[in-house]
């Protein structure tokens, strides 16, 4: 069975702060989604990446994939406070495209 | 953009009654999901789907079964609502070989 982690599970930074948040997960895979979720809403697709060194970048955050160390990261760069959200990576292990969720990492991002 | 919906934000049901949550996809996706959303849990996933009349089994399906008439709907059914299915359910879509799943707003429901 596929398991996906991720660290840290909270997370809460002072605005300005860069961190980064880490996704493992234990088999193979080429394929990792990252989605946001701010509270009592959906998720919000944020990445996709969809090979080994992918890596993408939308405003404030950076998300990379090496599928040899089967790691992902998402790198939020000088944080503000509309960051704050519940961060929730995705692998697909390609078989009928059913997703595989991390815990989530809940970051709050203090002024 | 691909917009998928849920019949209801809200829905209150008491113990042992029939609970229908219904999900529609615009943008003719063969993959249609129902997850339910538990703190401390994650995501974990009920069913899916890849076509019409066509149904797996995901991590949790016990005390649920799911209806794929048409392509564009696909309804979670909870037989005899119990108190611990109070959570939140979300329905999502995708592209066979594309992955990219979306998300509808989801609904929540709780049982008394």
């Amino acid at each position: 069975e596929l398991k996906v982690e991720q660290n840290p599970l909270f997370l809460s930074m002072q605005e300005g702060k860069n961190y980064t948040i880490y996704c493992n997960y234990s088999t193979t895979s080429d394929r990792l989604y990252w989605y946001r979720q701010d509270p009592g809403k959906s998720l919000e697709s944020l990445f996709v990446l969809l090979s080994n060194g992918a890596v993408k970048q939308e405003g404030r955050l950076m998300a990379s994939l090496d599928t040899k160390a089967r790691l992902s990261t998402l790198h939020i760069t000088a944080a503000v406070h509309d960051l704050s959200a519940t961060y929730f990576c995705a692998v697909d292990m390609d078989t009928g495209n059913q997703f595989y969720f991390g815990t989530g990492t809940s970051l709050t991002v203090i002024p | 953009d691909v917009k998928v919906t849920q019949s209801s934000r809200y829905l209150v049901k008491r113990t042992g009654e029939k609970v229908f949550l219904e999900c529609v996809q615009d943008m003719d996706h063969e993959n249609m999901f129902w997850y339910r959303q538990d703190p401390g849990l994650g995501l974990r996933l009920i069913y899916f789907s890849y076509d019409v009349k066509m149904k797996e089994k995901g991590d949790i399906p016990e005390g649920y079964s799911v209806s794929r008439e048409k392509k564009e709907r696909f309804s979670l059914i909870l037989e005899s609502a119990s108190t611990n299915q109070t959570s939140m359910y979300l329905c999502a879509s995708s592209l066979v070989g594309d992955g990219e799943q979306f998300f509808g707003p989801g609904t929540r429901l709780t049982v008394l």
